[in-house]
């Protein structure tokens, strides 16, 4: 089973305020992600990372940074938020397997964060 | 670049009915393709997945072929339960060495609903 874990799991803020929203996982795992949920469902890359100080933007643009300082912790941050950023936020992990990475590809996912910046 | 392309829902089926939720992806060389299944309010669970052509991925009576000729990963279960009420989500992750390597493109989720 999986251990991945985001907190908060719902905000609710004011614009212009700076939020970070946490993600951590318990598996040792390299790779982290960010995906963005948006109301139609459709999941979008903002930003991945592939161990400590590696990290680089999604498929998606994102007004949001990351970072990666530790294996374990994996948070993203807004500096002034707007409306256009409520969306749900997902965070997920996933071994690294070099030849044998076919069989340790899965992605496992966290619960999400629900933003909703008013 | 990679790409994946669903069935258009909401797909809404009779507890029992048989559930096929078709998939159908571009990809250079042999990606790896899963469904994943999201319950309301949670993340994502790895539902099934395949990693080469002709593979069968099944868990809790769901079943996906990966079909190289044809490009698809169509989602089946034979008899739907009020339980699988969820959004499902055909992904693909890119070949090593390719510019999608360890990233995995979503198609655009189907929302299944089981009545009693």
């Amino acid at each position: 089973e999986a251990d991945i874990y985001q907190t908060p799991r719902y905000l609710v803020i004011g614009t212009g305020k700076k939020i970070t929203l946490e993600c951590s996982q318990t598996m040792g795992h390299d790779k982290m992600y960010w995906y963005q949920q948006d109301p139609g469902m459709e999941l979008h890359l903002i930003h991945y990372s592939y161990g400590v100080n590696s990290t680089e933007k999604g498929d998606l643009s994102s007004e949001s940074t990351v970072s990666r300082i530790r294996t374990e912790h994996f948070p993203l941050t807004l500096e002034s938020a707007r409306p256009s950023h409520t969306s749900q936020y997902l965070c997920a992990s996933s071994p690294t397997g070099g030849a044998v990475a076919r069989s340790t590809d899965t992605q496992y996912f966290g619960p999400g964060t629900r933003l909703t910046v008013l | 670049g990679d790409s994946v392309t669903q069935m258009e829902g909401p797909v809404t089926l009779s507890e029992e009915a048989f559930l096929t939720i078709n998939c159908t992806y571009t990809a250079t060389g042999y990606p790896s393709l899963f469904w994943y299944v999201q319950y309301p309010g949670e993340g994502l669970q790895l539902l099934l997945k395949a990693t080469k052509a002709d593979d069968k991925g099944s868990n809790k009576g769901f079943e996906a072929t990966y079909r190289k000729e044809t490009t698809s990963f169509h989602l089946e279960k034979g008899s739907v339960q009020v339980s699988d009420s969820a959004v499902y989500f055909c992904a693909l992750r890119g070949r090593a060495g390719g510019t999608s390597y360890g990233k995995l493109t979503f198609g655009q989720g189907t929302i299944l609903t089981v009545h009693p």
